[in-house]
Order: C-alpha cells, then sequence, then structure tokens
C-alpha cells in the first residue's frame, strides 16, 4: 500500500536558523497537504498543495509539491520557538480517499 | 467557526472494558475519519465514512467498530479493549471536493483513552 516517508524525524535548531523537512510517497499523490501538531495539541491543518511543481509561501513557511507529485518539503526561515512541533505531511493517493500521514518531523528550537 | 466536536475529552477504561468515542463533524462536512496516534507516533488510520457509508478501512482492529448517523455524527466503539489501545484517538471531517483539489481534512483536538 502507499507508504509515506518523511525526514528527518527530529531536528534541533538554534532560533534563527533555517529549517527543512522533507516528504515522499510511494505513489503519485491527488494532493499533498501539511499539519502541524504542538505538544499535547491536534494536527492543525497548514496548507493543501494540488499541482505539480506548485510553491506556496505563509510568512515564513514555503512548502514545494513535487514536479512527479511525489514529494515535498516545508522550509521555515529564521525559525522561531512557535515553531516548536511535529510537522506532518499527508495525502491521498491519485485514486483513492483515504489519507496516510508521515511519521512526522519533530521540530526544537532552541531560544 | 464550528471545529470537529469529540467527547469525551478524556476516558480511563480498564482492559477488557468497552469504550465508544463521539465525533461531531463541521457542518456541511459529508466525510468523517477516525485516526489512532499513539505516544511520539504518528496517526495511524482507521476507518472513515462518506454519507453515512464506510468509505475505507485502515488498521482497525477487529474488537473496534465505527459508524456513521443520520446526522453525520459517528462513533467508535471499542471492546475488549487493551492496554495497547491507550491513546488518542482523532476524528477528523472533510467536505468532498469534487473538482481536482481534493479535500482538506480538519482534526478535532481528539479523545485521550487510557486503558489500566
Amino acid at each position: 500500500g502507499q507508504q509515506v516517508m518523511q525526514i528527518p524525524q527530529y531536528q534541533h535548531v538554534q532560533e534563527g536558523e533555517d529549517f527543512t523537512t522533507y516528504c515522499n510517497s510511494s505513489t503519485t499523490l491527488s494532493n499533498i497537504q501539511w499539519y502541524k501538531q504542538r505538544p499535547g495539541g491536534h494536527p492543525v491543518f497548514l496548507i493543501q498543495l494540488v499541482k505539480s511543481g506548485e510553491v506556496k509561501k505563509q510568512k515564513r513557511l514555503t512548502f514545494q509539491f513535487g514536479e512527479a507529485k511525489k514529494n515535498s518539503s516545508l522550509h521555515i526561515t529564521a525559525t522561531q520557538t512557535t515553531d516548536v512541533g511535529t510537522y506532518f505531511c499527508a495525502g491521498p493517493p491519485l485514486y483513492g480517499q483515504n489519507f496516510v500521514f508521515g511519521p512526522g518531523t519533530r521540530l526544537s528550537v532552541l531560544p | 467557526a464550528a471545529g470537529v466536536i469529540q467527547s469525551p475529552r478524556h476516558l480511563i477504561k480498564e482492559k477488557r472494558e468497552t469504550a465508544t468515542l463521539k465525533c461531531y463533524p463541521i457542518p456541511r462536512h459529508d466525510t468523517v475519519y477516525w485516526y489512532q496516534q499513539g505516544p511520539g507516533q504518528d496517526p495511524q488510520f482507521l476507518i472513515s465514512f462518506y454519507e453515512k457509508m464506510q468509505s475505507d478501512k485502515g488498521s482497525i482492529p477487529d474488537r473496534f467498530s465505527a459508524q456513521q448517523f443520520s446526522d453525520y455524527h459517528s462513533e467508535l466503539n471499542m471492546s475488549s479493549l487493551e492496554l495497547g489501545d491507550s491513546a488518542l484517538y482523532f476524528c477528523a471531517s472533510s467536505a468532498t471536493d469534487r473538482g481536482i483539489s481534493g479535500n482538506t481534512i480538519y482534526f478535532g483536538e481528539g479523545s485521550w483513552l487510557t486503558v489500566v
């Protein structure tokens, strides 16, 4: 079945440093979605990418969807302590409805 | 804006007992998903319903069952509880997009189940 991988699993950065997490699916995705989960919280929707090669920005966050629609990345510029949490990518396969989550990247930001 | 409502927020049960979790999706959302998230793990898909019919099934144990009612709320029933069932259970909902953009899933705050 469909598998989604994310790297790195953990990332510790100093406040102000940049951070990138990569998401790879074993199958072509119809779209990719990114979620952020704070410790003790629930996943919160960040963004959805649909088109091949699409790039979207939210303030310091830049999201990219690969040309083959099988990989994606999230880049945070100049991290802040409020960026702490686990970032999940998720997406349904091209034919199907089931969302499969990646294992997440846990980001910690040291002040 | 209305969000996905889950109840109860916390539940403690003993082994072999039964537990029921409830989920009220965002109004006009026609699809409900259930996820299980163990400590330090990513959400694992259990089951989903579209228009009150089971639409997809993931790693849901046979001891668990779920359904979606006419008012679109959903219930997850868990029987013969085991210690390993202790987890955060998320319900999520989405509105089917018949275009190419697909669905966006919105999560509830989760129900903490502790089996002792």
